[in-house]
């Protein structure tokens, strides 16, 4: 079955701290996609990045970076200089595409990310 | 390009009144439409999907006659929350999908509605 665990239910942080966001998940199928989003108090969901299973490639954008380890199930999210503007839940997330998948996501429980000036 | 709408962006009802809320592809046609549900300070979880002109599957634990699910054309989706409940109040969401044209098929998400059973 699908999982994804985030075990950091809240990180507080001090601005231009880094901080890094662990997400581990399960899976029996071969392809796969991970992904990231950010939710700040309005509700909607903003889209980070997606990494299909066969990209071991770590990814960097600005400020933030993602680190894919398919030998330990995880997908690392580090925020660095954080600011307050990172405030928010993030949330891992998996989306399964064996045949006859839907491409549904599977959510992890969310971090929630206090950065404080 | 590829925006999702919902309508109401929230809603006050009384218990066992209905509730329909509103999911819209503005500029792509939605194959496919999830449709999820997130308690304060909670996860998302998905509720059921719909395909365009089918009838939606649900996840197990969901009760399809008391949450209706209309995906009538490319465009529209509705959540019906048929004899609302305090217990139902929660934030809606919905995710819209096009036709598979790629390797990976991007899922889109609505800004959610705000459900609030008195």
């Amino acid at each position: 079955a699908q999982k994804v665990t985030q075990a950091q239910t809240e990180i507080s942080v001090v601005e231009k701290e880094d901080v890094t966001l662990d997400c581990v998940y399960e899976t029996r199928d071969t392809t796969y996609y991970l992904f990231w989003y950010k939710q700040p108090p309005s509700g909607e969901l903003v889209f980070l990045i997606r990494r299909n299973s066969f990209d071991e490639q770590n990814e960097i954008s600005g400020r933030y970076s993602w680190n894919f380890q398919k030998s330990t199930s995880s997908f690392n999210f580090t925020i660095t200089a954080s600011q307050v503007v990172d405030s928010a839940v993030y949330f891992c997330a998996l989306s399964e595409f064996g045949s006859g998948n839907t491409g549904k996501l599977i959510f992890g429980q969310g971090t929630t990310l206090q950065v404080k000036p | 390009g590829a925006v999702v709408s919902q309508h109401p962006s929230w809603v006050i009802c009384k218990s066992g009144t209905s509730v329909k809320i509103e999911c819209r592809s503005l500029d792509f046609q939605a194959t496919t439409m999830f449709w999820y549900r997130q308690f304060p300070k909670q996860s998302l979880m998905l509720m059921a999907t719909s395909n365009e002109g089918s009838k939606a599957t649900y996840e197990q634990g969901v009760e399809k006659d008391k949450f209706l699910i209309n995906h009538a054309s490319l465009t529209l989706s509705t959540l019906t929350v048929t004899s609302a409940h305090p217990e139902d109040s929660s934030f809606y969401i919905c995710s819209a999908r096009g036709p598979v044209i790629s390797e990976y098929n991007e899922q889109f998400f609505g800004p959610g509605t705000r459900l609030t059973v008195l």
